[in-house]
């Protein structure tokens, strides 16, 4: 267990939905970084969010965007849903330190798009 | 850019035998390294890592050894276990924000 919880665990939407998955951070954590790994693939960066501030970012469109609350918990939006959008998001949690500090990873939501 | 290649799966092996994973990596700087472990149904798991040349990471039998001049962070393990059946990813991790992941490598253990 690392303490980084997600919700929901499973999603089912059709094209062109929008869709809010959201991750709580663990305790003292103070950054959360997305990945999106499709079936078969290693996870790939989305972006990261650091005191409320995206702090870097992969390469997704702009319809991927997200949010860090003042608790550091985060939200991962996805407008018009796409079928390729269909994948496990996965939140993961750290607290900077200047280091290469460890990134903890939530159990993930399973999105299916139809 | 940054990247990470490893060995595809799936491997099968019986219990008690020798494991290794081949990764290498293609990176600017000093990267740290990681090897990450995902079961069934489950999120990713740190397995171990190495933030610089020569490092040796290590936890739960397994091992890596970060080698700058062979660009690689091969995983093994003496004796595995039916427990060790997962997807195993070699990761990198170039400054503060992205993690960069392999494709993984499937592990089965046959009893």
């Amino acid at each position: 267990e690392t303490g980084v919880t997600q919700s929901p665990t499973h999603l089912i939407k059709t094209r062109g939905q929008q869709v809010t998955l959201r991750c709580s951070s663990q305790s003292g954590h103070n950054t959360v970084s997305w990945y999106q790994q499709a079936l078969g693939q290693g996870p790939q960066f989305i972006f990261q969010y650091y005191r409320e501030e995206e702090n870097g970012r992969g390469n997704f469109p702009p319809r991927f965007s997200g949010l860090q609350f003042p608790n550091y918990s985060s939200e991962l939006n996805v407008n018009a849903l796409e079928l390729d959008d269909s994948a496990l998001y996965l939140c993961a949690s750290s607290r900077r330190t200047g280091e290469a500090e460890t990134q903890y990873f939530g159990p993930g939501t399973r999105l299916l798009v139809l | 850019g940054d990247s990470v290649t490893q060995m595809e799966g799936p491997v099968t092996l019986s219990e008690e035998a020798f494991l290794t994973i081949n990764c290498t990596y293609t990176a600017t700087g000093y990267p740290s390294l990681f090897w990450y472990v995902q079961y069934p149904g489950e999120g990713l798991q740190l397995l171990l890592k190495a933030t610089k040349a020569d490092d040796k990471g290590s936890n739960k039998g397994f091992e890596a050894t970060y080698r700058k001049e062979t660009t690689s962070f091969h995983l093994e393990k003496g004796s595995v276990q039916v427990s060790d059946s997962a997807v195993y990813f070699c990761a990198l991790r170039p400054g503060d924000d992205k993690i960069i992941f392999g494709k993984g490598t499937r592990l089965h253990i046959l009893p």
